[in-house]
């Protein structure tokens, strides 16, 4: 099993460009997250998926758009990109229920210039 | 929103020594975890307390859920370089986990 996948590694941005971060699991995961954090800081909480076609906002939303079309994949969508955005964004993912144990992509640094 | 607040911030210590670092909350949980973060990686739990007052241990670490379940204690024993990294608490904001708050972090750096 290869976890939780996330691309790209890297990534610079100049204001009010659009991008997607990608990421997949292959644990047959019911719910997936997307985290940012910022330096120094901890996880904020971006948006969250309970399943296929479900999902809901989380702590930080605002300029950001998610879809979850299959089981597996949980793409993450800036639109206009902004100097605020600049950040290391984690995807997550857990089965569900009672279990606790959320896994971690490696995550994705994103600086907007 | 819900914060979890981790003190220290940061620590700088020699290997050999113990480390201890907190995590407090306004309100209560009922499930505390502690998460580490390699540089350049994402977290990785390490230890998952579930009742006020329980003590686990997971190797050099040692963690516990608080007894009025508005905080809990990570302890490292003996630290070594690899323990370096940024610890963090975390709890569920909900009972099916869906949701997850996690604390501001402390940073541990090891001299060898």
């Amino acid at each position: 099993n290869a976890g939780v996948t996330q691309t790209p590694k890297f990534r610079i941005l100049k204001i009010g460009q659009s991008m997607t971060l990608q990421c997949a699991q292959d644990m047959n995961h019911n719910y997936m997250y997307w985290y940012r954090q910022d330096p120094g800081m901890g996880l904020k909480l971006i948006y969250y998926s309970v399943g296929a076609g479900i999902t809901d906002k989380g702590e930080v939303p605002n300029g950001y758009n998610v879809s979850r079309s299959t089981t597996e994949d949980f793409p993450l969508r800036l639109e206009l990109a902004a100097p605020s955005q600049t950040s290391v964004y984690f995807c997550a993912s857990i089965k569900g229920g009672t279990n606790e144990k959320l896994f971690f992509g490696s995550g994705t640094q994103l600086s907007v210039l | 929103g819900q914060q979890l607040n981790q003190s220290p911030q940061s620590m700088f210590i020699q290997e050999g020594e113990d480390v201890s670092m907190n995590c407090t909350s306004s309100s209560i949980f009922n499930t505390w975890l502690w998460y580490k973060q390699d540089p350049g990686e994402g977290p990785v739990l390490l230890i998952a307390l579930y009742k006020a007052g329980e003590l686990t241990s997971n190797g050099r670490l040692t963690a516990q859920f608080g007894i009025t379940r508005k905080d809990s204690f990570l302890n490292i024993s003996a630290s070594i370089p690899s323990d370096v990294g940024i610890y963090f608490c975390a709890g569920p904001l909900d009972t099916g986990f869906q949701k997850l708050v996690f604390g501001t972090g402390t940073r541990l750096l090891v001299s060898p």
